[in-house]
């Protein structure tokens, strides 16, 4: 199957900080990128869908404007976490897939943690 | 009614069964199929993924559609341990963002 690499895939950071996360597709060009939220014990929640050079699609309820998501290449999606706050503390996975297929790969996922 | 369905489980097994793993889903437009394996604390992995009516297999691993029914599964073979996980069913949908939907997943428990 495809490679797709996310990182870090722990972070740990203060109240009112952001952090990045990246999600790189190591050997195919991931035409669609999507980010996802889990927390213990539920299923993937969707975030937003990404195409390379345009803006993201975000779900009902979440905010754009905390969840920065730029899909500026064919490799690389990234997510930003803005003004972390505990309740944003869950496992964040991304999951890329080619325009010529219908199968989406999965990164490692990143656990962040807000104290 | 949601629009993919997977009973929660835990689906308990004995080593070497056969585990049966089911997924309804609601949008009769649907056209492809996957099913994911995540174990706990890692994010899902690709097992398999189906387009037609009928069965498709891949090792221990048999996936089957029926699209009338709306209907998907995944049958195990010889169940060991280590396929001990959360069994995730998801769903192409339509429409621009071509997005998959996810079940809620099954854990299933291979007893040994």
């Amino acid at each position: 199957g495809a490679v797709v690499s996310q990182h870090p895939s722990r972070v740990i950071c203060k109240s009112g900080t952001s952090v990045k996360i990246e999600c790189r597709s190591l050997d195919f060009q991931a035409t669609t990128m999507f980010w996802y939220r889990q927390f213990p014990k539920q299923s993937l929640m969707l975030m937003a869908t990404s195409n390379e050079g345009s803006k993201a699609t975000y779900e009902q309820g979440v905010e754009k404007d905390k969840f920065l998501i730029n899909h500026a290449s064919l490799t690389l999606s990234t997510l930003t976490v803005t003004s972390a706050h505990p309740e944003d503390s869950s496992f964040y996975i991304c999951s890329a897939r080619s325009g010529v297929r219908t199968e989406a790969f999965f990164g490692q996922g990143t656990r962040l943690t807000v104290v | 009614q949601k629009e993919v369905e997977q009973n929660s489980g835990p689906l308990s097994v004995p080593e070497g069964a056969i585990a049966s793993l089911n997924c309804t889903y609601s949008d009769r437009g649907s056209q492809s199929f996957f099913w994911y394996r995540q174990y706990s604390g890692k994010s899902p992995e690709l097992i398999m993924f189906i387009y037609s009516n009928g069965d498709k297999e891949d090792g221990r691993f048999t996936a089957q559609l029926n699209k009338a029914s709306q209907y998907v599964s995944l049958l195990i073979r010889d169940s060991q341990p280590s396929d001990s996980a959360t069994y995730l069913c998801a769903v192409n949908g339509r429409g621009a963002t071509n997005k998959l939907i996810f079940g809620t997943g099954t854990l299933l428990a291979v007893q040994p």
